[in-house]
């Protein structure tokens, strides 16, 4: 089973700062990467996906990056409703596996 | 509009059985893969479960392996998830989720609201 570390675990950042998040997979695995937003109460959201590609829909504030395995999803400017916990999860082979999430808090 | 709502969540006790049902619409639902995501409380997101359009090829987590069953009826847009021999680790909300094709690769581009499981005496 490919397992996928999250980091760092939660973070503190103030509106308009930069965030970066980091997804490290136990494997390689190309660009088998997604990423997703979930508030509590909510449907997760696909933010990212294919380790790159920007959801339709999704602001431009969120970018991806990364392949083999070591991934990054970044927010450029953080903003009030961006306050929640980010997932990466793998596509590559089943078992398909999450990391353990990033919970993002104000500070 | 794609929507997918699941249901049959409920109170149950341990080695007891909840059949959950999603039923989706806004899209052809034949043309793509299904899974079922579950949250324990306090705890991330994990796959329990996949089934292919066609319905002949299911996928599971070691978790659920031998206990839980995935099936579609493709004249019902719906996909449920037979869960049988329910244990307290089981307790969980379930997300019905939409396979997405991108090159290859998949993700999950629609979800439902869940539905709630608890497994207690």
């Amino acid at each position: 089973d490919i397992q996928l570390t999250q980091s760092p675990s939660s973070l503190s950042a103030s509106v308009g700062d930069r965030v970066t998040i980091t997804c490290r997979a136990s494997q390689s695995m190309s660009r088998f990467l997604n990423w997703y937003q979930h508030k509590s109460g909510e449907a997760p959201k696909l933010l990212i996906y294919a380790a790159s590609n920007l959801q339709s829909g999704v602001p431009s504030r969120f970018s991806g990056s990364g392949s083999g395995t070591d991934f990054t999803l970044t927010i450029s400017s953080l903003q009030p409703e961006d306050f929640a916990t980010y997932y990466c999860q793998q596509s590559y082979s089943t078992p398909l596996t999450f990391g353990g999430g990033t919970r993002v808090e104000i500070k | 509009e794609v929507q997918l709502l699941e249901s049959g969540g409920g109170l149950v006790q341990p080695g007891g059985s909840l059949r959950l049902s999603c039923t989706v619409s806004g899209f052809t639902f034949t043309n793509f893969a299904m899974s079922w995501v579950r949250q324990a409380p306090g705890k991330g997101l994990e796959w329990v479960s996949a089934v292919a359009k066609s319905g002949t090829t299911t996928y599971y987590a070691d978790s659920v392996k031998g206990r839980f069953t995935i099936s579609r009826d493709n004249s019902k847009n719906t996909v449920y998830l037979q869960m049988n021999s329910l244990r307290a680790e089981d307790t969980a909300i379930y997300y019905c989720a939409k396979e997405g094709l991108f090159g290859g690769k998949s993700h999950f581009d629609y979800w439902g609201q869940g539905t709630l499981a608890t497994v207690s005496s």
